[in-house]
């Protein structure tokens, strides 16, 4: 059974980087698809992007140019940055595996980890 | 970008038949994928590839997809079925369905 940990800090100030990490046990993360989504309180989710083969990553055209996402195989982790972040950016974070054989589907998540961007 | 949409909210009778929709074009030549989220827990899979269940989904949950339209069914819904349901598909990358609340009452 795969199980995914989000770890981090929960409060950033406005206009700083937002850097997660999430810990991946029982597989390698050397294949799947290894993704971030978010979901703000209260409203519904959003992909943020994945990474996969040897480091390449996709991101959501919403994010691209604040997001950063990479991977230490060797630690079995992969990390999430989000640059110049504001109170939109709030929202509670999860790692997830997406499977992306015969259609895509994010079969393991983290149990989510609340990131508040506040003064 | 491709865009998914859900209704906001879905009310159920215990026992009844719940059909939750996914919109969006030509939704049918691409996989549906659906997860449930109650309070406080992280989405959980309960159909993809359409209709395909993983280990361990009740059979009262199926899926089917076709036309502009993938629809979520729960027969003989339970009050702890009461959650928000997903949808989501792939275009260049995952894209999520607003989600719909279930209340089961």
């Amino acid at each position: 059974q795969v199980h995914l940990q989000e770890s981090g800090p929960g409060l950033v100030k406005p206009s700083e980087t937002l850097s997660l990490t999430c810990t991946v046990s029982g597989g390698s993360i050397a294949t799947y698809y290894w993704t971030w989504i978010r979901q703000p309180p209260g409203k519904g989710l959003e992909w943020i992007g994945y990474t996969y083969h040897g480091g390449s990553t996709n991101y959501n055209p919403s994010l691209e140019g604040r997001v950063t996402i990479s991977k230490d195989t060797s630690a079995n982790q992969f990390s999430l940055t989000l640059k110049f972040v504001n109170a939109a950016d709030t929202a509670v974070y999860y790692c997830a595996r997406l499977d992306d054989g015969s259609g895509s589907r994010l079969d393991f998540w983290g149990q989510g980890i609340l990131v508040t961007v506040s003064s | 970008s491709y865009e998914l949409t859900q209704a906001p909210s879905v009310s159920v009778s215990p026992g009844q038949t719940a059909k939750i929709t996914c919109s969006g074009d030509r939704l049918g030549d691409r996989y549906a994928t659906w997860y449930q989220q109650t309070p406080g827990q992280s989405p959980l899979l309960i159909i993809y590839q359409d209709s395909r269940r993983p280990s361990g989904i009740p059979d009262r949950f199926s899926g089917s997809n076709s036309g502009n339209t993938a629809t979520l069914t729960i027969t003989g819904t339970q009050v702890l079925d009461e959650a928000d349901y997903y949808c989501q598909a792939w275009d260049r990358g995952v894209v999520f369905g607003g989600g719909t609340r279930l209340t089961v009452l």
